[in-house]
C-alpha cells in the first residue's frame, strides 16, 4: 500500500480561489517533504523543499507568496495554490524523505491534477 | 553543478525484446544515489531501481538492470523482455546523499512497446 499518500488526486477550481493539496506520509514521520511541478511530457520540477517545523526553502523562480508550503507535523505537508490562474494548471506531486537518503526511503504520492478553469 | 542527462526523448521496442535507456549524471559528490522511476500515465512515480555511488555491483531487480559506468558517469537502465505495459515514461534521478536533498530529475524518456 502507499506510504505517501496526497489528495486530491484531482481537483478543479474557478481562476481567483485557492486550493489546498495534502501530502501525508503513513507509516513514517517525515523530516522533509518536496513538492514538484509537472507539465505535459515534461520532467519533474522541483518547487519547495518542506521541512517540518520551519518555513520551506523555495527554489529560484517559484513564488513563495502563491504556493503556500506548511509542513506542521511530521506527517504532514500542504501545498496551497492562492489565487490561481489557468496557468497554474499542472500535476503536482509530493515526495517524503526520512532523511536518510537510501535507495528505498524517498517515496512519492500519487500527485494532484489540478485544473484552473 | 548537479545534473541528469537523458538523451533520447523518445524509443520504441517491440515485446519480448530488450531496450537501453541512457542517462548520465554530473556530480562533485563523493556519495550519491542513483533512481530510475516509470511514470504511466496516470502520474504516479514508481520506483524501479537504485545504485549507491559506492555500490560495487550493478543494481538489479527483476527485469530492470542498472549499467553502472562510473567512470563514465552513466547509469543506463536495461529492461529485459519488454511488455506492452512497459509502456511509459521513464526518469533517471540523481540523490546527494546529504540529508535533507531533492532528488534531482532527467528530462525524461518515453517507451513505446508494440506487440
Amino acid at each position: 500500500g502507499a506510504v505517501v499518500s496526497q489528495h486530491p488526486s484531482r481537483v478543479i477550481c474557478k481562476s481567483g480561489t485557492s486550493v489546498k493539496i495534502e501530502c501525508r506520509s503513513l507509516d513514517f514521520q517525515a523530516t522533509t517533504m518536496f513538492w514538484y511541478r509537472q507539465f505535459p511530457k515534461q520532467s519533474l520540477m522541483l518547487m519547495a523543499t518542506s521541512n517540518e517545523g520551519s518555513k520551506a526553502t523555495y527554489e529560484q523562480g517559484v513564488e513563495k507568496d502563491k504556493f503556500l508550503i506548511n509542513h506542521a507535523s511530521l506527517t504532514l505537508s500542504t501545498l496551497t495554490v492562492t489565487s490561481a490562474h489557468p496557468e497554474d494548471s499542472s500535476f503536482y506531486i509530493c515526495s517524503a524523505s526520512t532523511g536518510r537518503g537510501a535507495g528505498n526511503t524517498i517515496y512519492f504520492g500519487e500527485g494532484s491534477w489540478l485544473t484552473v478553469v | 553543478a548537479q545534473k541528469i542527462t537523458q538523451t533520447q526523448p523518445g524509443m520504441f521496442v517491440q515485446e519480448k525484446e530488450a531496450v537501453t535507456l541512457d542517462c548520465t549524471y554530473d556530480t562533485s559528490d563523493p556519495s550519491y544515489g542513483l533512481f530510475w522511476y516509470k511514470q504511466p500515465s496516470s502520474g504516479e512515480m514508481i520506483f524501479l531501481i537504485y545504485q549507491g555511488s559506492y555500490d560495487q555491483q550493478n543494481a538489479t531487480e527483476g527485469r530492470y538492470s542498472l549499467n553502472f559506468q562510473k567512470a563514465r558517469k552513466s547509469a543506463n537502465l536495461v529492461i529485459s523482455a519488454s511488455q506492452l505495459g512497459d509502456s511509459a515514461m521513464y526518469f533517471c534521478a540523481l540523490l546527494p546523499l546529504a540529508a535533507g536533498t531533492a532528488l534531482i530529475f532527467g528530462k525524461g524518456t518515453t517507451l513505446s512497446v508494440s506487440s
